[in-house]
């Protein structure tokens, strides 16, 4: 149980073009779900916290304007990446919280985006 | 603040011998302790938590780690090491049970050498 799926696993694109990843709950319900992104050989930042139906609370240094995301049901996140540049180029990994009495997160797969 | 600090970014062990991946924390309050692994270009795979039930706490894959509050330390152990072990491994706090965020420690490489 408790199965994040991500989609795609990899994209590679074009300098100014935008990029949509999705993120799953498989098995259960996520009113809570997590954007992080991971440069290579380094640990996990937090980009953004989404929670269904609300806008999403970003990190500090996250432009929200360039990172859109949508929660729209209990099951879906999706992180759209607009006007890209080869700087945004990196591991994108979401999580989900089955529920608000656990502090738990469950990983997606990642996505690696590649800008070109 | 709460901080990880995982001691050792790098770990090599030969197959079949102990591992042990050191991690301290700090929080103000009683915090929930998680090992997260994760192999090359995966996302990250739960490996135990502790909440603060038992202090040994043991997880998948035959790994355990043990609360120690006087140390505040959350070493990850196993007994013997397989090929399969090799990947990074994440110490990670949230700095109140039931917090929404997690934070991170810097991660551990973990070598296992045939």
């Amino acid at each position: 149980g408790a199965v994040v799926s991500q989609h795609p696993s990899w994209v590679i694109c074009k300098s100014g073009t935008s990029v949509k990843i999705e993120c799953r709950s498989l098995d259960f319900q996520a009113t809570t779900m997590f954007w992080y992104r991971q440069f290579p050989k380094q640990s996990l930042m937090l980009m953004a916290t989404s929670n269904e139906g609300s806008k999403a609370t970003y990190e500090q240094g996250v432009e929200k304007d360039k990172f859109l995301i949508n929660h729209a049901s209990l099951t879906l996140s999706t992180l759209t990446v607009t006007s890209a540049h080869p700087e945004d180029s990196s591991f994108y990994i979401c999580s989900a919280k089955p529920g608000q009495g656990t502090d738990t997160q469950y990983f997606g797969p990642g996505t690696r985006l590649t800008v070109l | 603040a709460q901080s990880v600090t995982q001691l050792d970014s790098h770990v090599s062990v030969s197959e079949g011998t102990p591992v042990l991946l050191r991690c301290n924390y700090s929080s103000s309050y009683s915090p929930s302790l998680f090992w997260y692994v994760q192999h090359p270009n995966k996302g990250l795979q739960l490996l135990l938590k502790y909440t603060s039930a038992a202090t040994l706490v043991k997880g998948i894959n035959g790994f355990e780690a043990e609360f120690k509050k006087s140390e505040t330390s959350f070493h990850l152990t196993k007994p013997s090491a397989h090929m399969s072990d090799a990947a990074e491994y994440f110490c990670v706090v949230t700095p109140v049970q039931g917090a929404q965020k997690l934070v991170f420690g810097q991660g551990t490489r973990l070598t296992i050498n045939p």
